[in-house]
């Protein structure tokens, strides 16, 4: 089945890390995915990773992917003001003609406050 | 600023107007897309483009009716809408091919149905 599912609230102190977590249903997704949306604009690809990986880094960004668990999660270390924002999961569906289906989530809000 | 432009920002319209939503890529990308982001619920593909061919509709009524001339615009058209039509109609644009397939997103227009 489509379904990607995560928490809908995080909040953090500024400086902690944040850890949001995914869950994904389609064990046949190939590559998946970390958004960002600030307020009032669209969607910010913040990162990806492939399904034969287990972990990525990037900065202060780390993608861990449990497979057999179908579980993902996007770590922020040292979280700032500004990483305040919804972050949406999202799984590449199979391709179908010519294109790739991207299936999100609900978004996790993160709020860090001072 | 992502290269993918929308226009308007804000609409409010009636039932029973006829609008049009208007999407520019500066990115020579060939697909294009809808989807609409209401609160608290996933982000709901609406329409996929590809050189121009329609290649996905996910089941959204027949009171929006999309339309691409060129692989460089899109329009959502708009007719007797209801209340609950009201969203975030979010516009993205991709290449046909890539190993990633980043979704490049536009800022969205802020759509209420009065």
């Amino acid at each position: 089945g489509e379904d990607v599912e995560q928490s809908l609230f995080l909040s953090v102190r500024e400086g902690d890390s944040s850890v949001i977590n995914c869950t994904y249903t389609d064990s046949s997704s190939t590559y998946l995915y970390w958004y960002k949306q600030e307020p009032g604009a669209g969607l910010q690809l913040l990162t990806y990773i492939f399904s034969n990986m287990d972990m990525k880094q990037d900065q202060r960004l780390t993608v861990l992917l449990n497979k057999k668990d179908k579980h993902l999660s996007l770590r922020i270390a040292d979280t700032q003001t500004g990483d305040s924002a919804i972050y949406f999961c999202a799984e590449r569906a199979p391709p179908s003609y010519n294109t790739d289906k991207l299936i999100f989530g609900t978004g996790t809000r993160l709020q860090v406050f001072p | 600023e992502t290269g993918v432009t929308q226009t308007p920002r804000h609409l409010v319209m009636g039932m029973t107007n006829k609008k049009s939503l208007k999407c520019e890529q500066h990115l020579g990308h060939n697909a294009m897309y809808w989807y609409k982001q209401s609160a608290k619920k996933p982000l709901e593909l609406m329409f996929v483009y590809n050189f121009k061919e329609q290649t996905e509709n996910n089941s959204v009524p027949s009171r929006f009716s999309p339309e691409c001339p060129n692989s460089s615009h899109l329009f959502l058209h708009l007719h007797t809408l209801q209340p609950e039509d009201s969203a975030l109609y979010l516009c993205a644009s991709s290449p046909t091919s890539g190993r990633y397939n980043e979704q490049f997103f536009g800022p969205g227009t802020r759509l209420t149905v009065l």
